[in-house]
């Protein structure tokens, strides 16, 4: 079952901020905080990770709470091409699994 | 650097056909995992391998089976197809899956049985 809890759907105008809330309570210390995001007929694509320190990258920051019980994703200045379904997800990589559990993930539509 | 391949992008089966689908990982990485995706169950894993061994299975019939060869490529099998496995079929490969590396995804094979 996944272990994150994300809105089902956010809204943003083009060129603002936005943030993606996720909850995961169930995180233990070596979880890593991984955020996918999934164009219309597409494949999932890689945003951003991290661990305890927030990350940022070209294409997102990510903002981790210091019991680190939930992160946010930002998207500094929305584009009509970031309209997608964003996946949080958090798992342990120290043990024999691989996979990512995949939740709902929050749908977000950006207003021109 | 070029992204995951997945062969073929659409397939339609009958049911009770077998199908095999194909994946290259992206040069240098070792680790492989198929995921399903649908509508109604969203993204499930179905497994994941590594250096040639299957290191994690997700909860499917044993329909679905996988193997990996020396160059990393990737195949996955389903035996006697069945309506509800039409989906879309995710490859992702990974450098360093147990350091919490991230997995880059093909477009996937879109599959469907009528």
């Amino acid at each position: 079952d996944a272990k994150t809890t994300q809105p089902n759907s956010m809204e943003s105008n083009e060129e603002e901020p936005v943030h993606l809330p996720c909850n995961h309570s169930t995180i233990s210390g070596t979880d890593y905080i991984h955020w996918y995001r999934q164009l219309p007929s597409q494949g999932p694509e890689y945003v951003i990770h991290g661990l305890t320190s927030n990350v940022n990258n070209r294409m997102a920051s990510l903002a981790i709470a210091e019991d680190r019980k939930s992160s946010t994703l930002i998207l500094h200045r929305a584009t009509l091409r970031d309209a997608a379904v964003y996946y949080c997800i958090h798992h342990n990589y120290g043990g024999s699994q691989g996979n990512l559990i995949f939740g709902k993930g929050t749908k977000l539509s950006v207003k021109p | 650097k070029a992204g995951v391949t997945q062969t073929p992008r659409y397939l339609i089966k009958t049911r009770g056909q077998q199908v095999t689908l194909s994946c290259s990982p992206i040069s240098g990485h070792r680790s492989v995992s198929w995921y399903q995706q649908t509508p109604g169950q969203g993204l499930q894993f179905l497994f994941e391998y590594f250096s040639e061994t299957q290191r994690n299975k997700g909860n499917f019939p044993g329909r679905f089976s996988g193997r990996q060869f020396s160059n990393s490529r990737s195949e996955m099998n389903v035996s006697t197809l069945e309506l509800g496995d039409s989906a879309l079929y995710l490859c992702a490969s990974s450098l360093r899956p147990l350091r919490g590396d991230e997995q880059y995804f093909g477009p996937g094979t879109r599959l469907t049985v009528t």
